[in-house]
């Protein structure tokens, strides 16, 4: 069966950089992404951005663009997100998600991360 | 950025009501439109996808409609179980919005 199964909860200062893991399972890994999708305390839903686990190409939300990097290892079919310059507001759940076909449907969810920003 | 607004932000229902929820795209989006649902502590599920397909194992009390602007999740007999918020998501183009979300209650 698909999993998606995330790195555990991170605790970081304003600044610093947090990189969450995503280790899929149970399916082909070159012929689906995953998406990136996060929700702040009391917030809804936030789409990140998406990753090819075909190529390594990847679409970043504007709004975390020169801040966050996708990157997947095929080898260990793992995906990760790094978010740099993190701010207070940056606390939230993260979840990585596989992303099916053209109408790009986030059909299998990871558990979801904690990363709270700190001092 | 196209903009997802569901209506209403909140509703509460009776068990066996049926419940609808509209999402309005700022743009006509064709039928790129997926449903989730989200309970506290968990993942979202998907529940519909491509506006009006039912994901596997999803009850069929959950139906999608619509297309262009103007798409609807309806329960048609709400249980228990159902509390939840309700998120639409445009993926006709990046970044892939997500609506507001639609607090149900019993």
């Amino acid at each position: 069966q698909v999993q998606l199964v995330q790195s555990g909860a991170e605790v970081k200062e304003p600044g610093a950089s947090v990189k969450v893991s995503c280790k899929a399972s149970g399916y082909s890994f070159a012929n689906y992404g995953l998406s990136w999708v996060r929700q702040a305390p009391g917030q809804g839903l936030e789409w990140l951005g998406w990753i090819s686990g075909y190529n390594g190409n990847t679409i970043y939300g504007q709004r975390y663009r020169g801040r966050v990097t996708m990157t997947t290892d095929t080898s260990t079919t793992t995906a990760n997100m790094e978010l740099r310059s993190l701010r207070f507001d940056d606390t939230a759940i993260y979840f990585c998600a596989r992303d099916s076909g053209i109408y790009h449907v986030l059909d299998n969810w990871g558990q979801g991360t904690l990363v709270t920003v700190s001092s | 950025d196209i903009q997802m607004t569901q209506s209403p932000s909140s509703l509460s229902a009776s068990v066996g009501d049926r419940v609808t929820i509209t999402c309005r795209a700022s743009q006509s989006i064709s039928n790129y439109v997926n449903w989730f649902q989200k309970k506290p502590g968990k993942a979202p599920k998907l529940l519909i996808y491509a506006a009006s397909n039912l994901q596997s194992g999803v009850r069929s009390r959950f139906s999608g409609s619509g297309s262009g602007t103007d798409f609807t999740l309806t329960i048609s007999s709400l249980q228990p179980e159902d509390i939840a918020t309700y998120y639409c998501q445009q993926t006709y183009t990046a970044p892939r919005t997500f609506g507001q979300g639609t607090r149900v209650e019993i």
